[in-house]
C-alpha cells in the first residue's frame, strides 16, 4: 500500500539555525498538510498546499515557516531562525483528488532544537 | 472558542469487553469529523470520516457514530491489537479556509 515517507526521522538542530524537514506524499495525491505535536500535546494543524500555493495556514504557521513542492514528488517544510518551542514531531500528510478525502499521514520528523 | 475534547483520557479493557470512546467537539462550521489510529511511534492512520449528524461507519470491531455535539467510537468485543491511542479530529470551515482541530486522544489498552 502506497505511504507518505518522512526523513529524517529524528533532527537536532541548535536554536537560531534553519531546519527543512521532507516529506515525499502519496505519487497522485494532490492535497499536502504538515502538523506539528508537541509532547503531551494535541495535534495541530499547521498549513495545507493544493496546486502549488498555500490553501489553509493556522495561526501558528507564521512568517517563520514556509512550505514548498520543490519538484514533482517532494513537500518541504522550512523553519527559519528555530526556538526551542519549535521542538516537536512534525508530521507530513497528504490526501487525494478531492479536499475532503482521507488525509494519510507518514511517521513523522521529531525536531529536537537544543 | 473551538474545542475538541475526548474522554476517557485512558481506558484499559479485558479482551471482548466492549466499551465506547467519546469526541465532543464546539465548532462552528463543521465540515467532518475525522477518527484515527495511533501507534507508539507512528503517525495516525484514518479510521472514518463522518459528515452530518445521525451518521454511522463500521470497520471490523469499530463503529463511529455522529450526532450534532459529539462523535462516539465503539469498539466490540475488543482484541490485544486494538491497544491503541485513538484520535478525533473536525475539519470546520473559516474566512480562510478550512482548519483542522484535533482532540487529545484516548489511550486504549486491551489486555489479553
Amino acid at each position: 500500500e502506497p505511504e507518505v515517507t518522512q526523513t529524517p526521522s529524528h533532527q537536532v538542530t541548535q536554536m537560531g539555525q534553519e531546519v527543512i524537514l521532507r516529506c515525499v506524499p502519496i505519487s497522485n495525491h494532490l492535497y499536502f498538510y504538515w502538523y506539528r505535536q508537541i509532547l503531551g500535546q494535541k495535534v495541530e494543524f499547521l498549513v495545507s498546499f493544493y496546486n502549488n500555493e498555500i490553501s489553509e495556514k493556522s495561526e501558528i504557521f507564521d512568517d517563520q515557516f514556509s512550505v514548498e513542492r520543490p519538484d514533482g514528488s517532494n513537500f518541504t517544510l522550512k523553519i527559519r531562525s528555530t526556538k526551542l518551542e519549535d521542538s516537536a514531531m512534525y508530521f507530513c500528510a497528504s490526501s487525494g483528488q478531492f479536499r475532503n478525502q482521507p488525509q494519510h499521514f507518514g511517521d513523522g520528523t521529531r525536531l529536537s532544537i537544543l | 472558542e473551538d474545542q475538541v475534547t475526548q474522554s476517557p483520557e485512558a481506558l484499559r479493557l479485558q479482551e471482548g469487553e466492549s466499551s465506547s470512546l467519546n469526541c465532543s467537539y464546539t465548532v462552528s462550521g463543521l465540515r467532518g469529523l475525522f477518527w484515527y489510529r495511533q501507534d507508539p511511534g507512528k503517525g495516525p492512520e484514518f479510521l472514518f470520516t463522518l459528515y452530518s449528524a445521525g451518521e454511522e461507519k463500521e470497520k471490523e470491531r469499530l463503529k463511529a457514530t455522529l450526532t450534532k455535539k459529539e462523535s462516539f467510537l465503539h469498539i466490540t468485543a475488543p482484541k490485544p491489537e486494538d491497544s491503541a491511542t485513538y484520535l478525533c479530529a473536525v475539519q470546520a470551515v473559516r474566512d480562510t479556509g478550512n482548519q483542522f482541530y484535533f482532540g487529545t486522544g484516548t489511550s486504549l489498552t486491551v489486555i489479553p
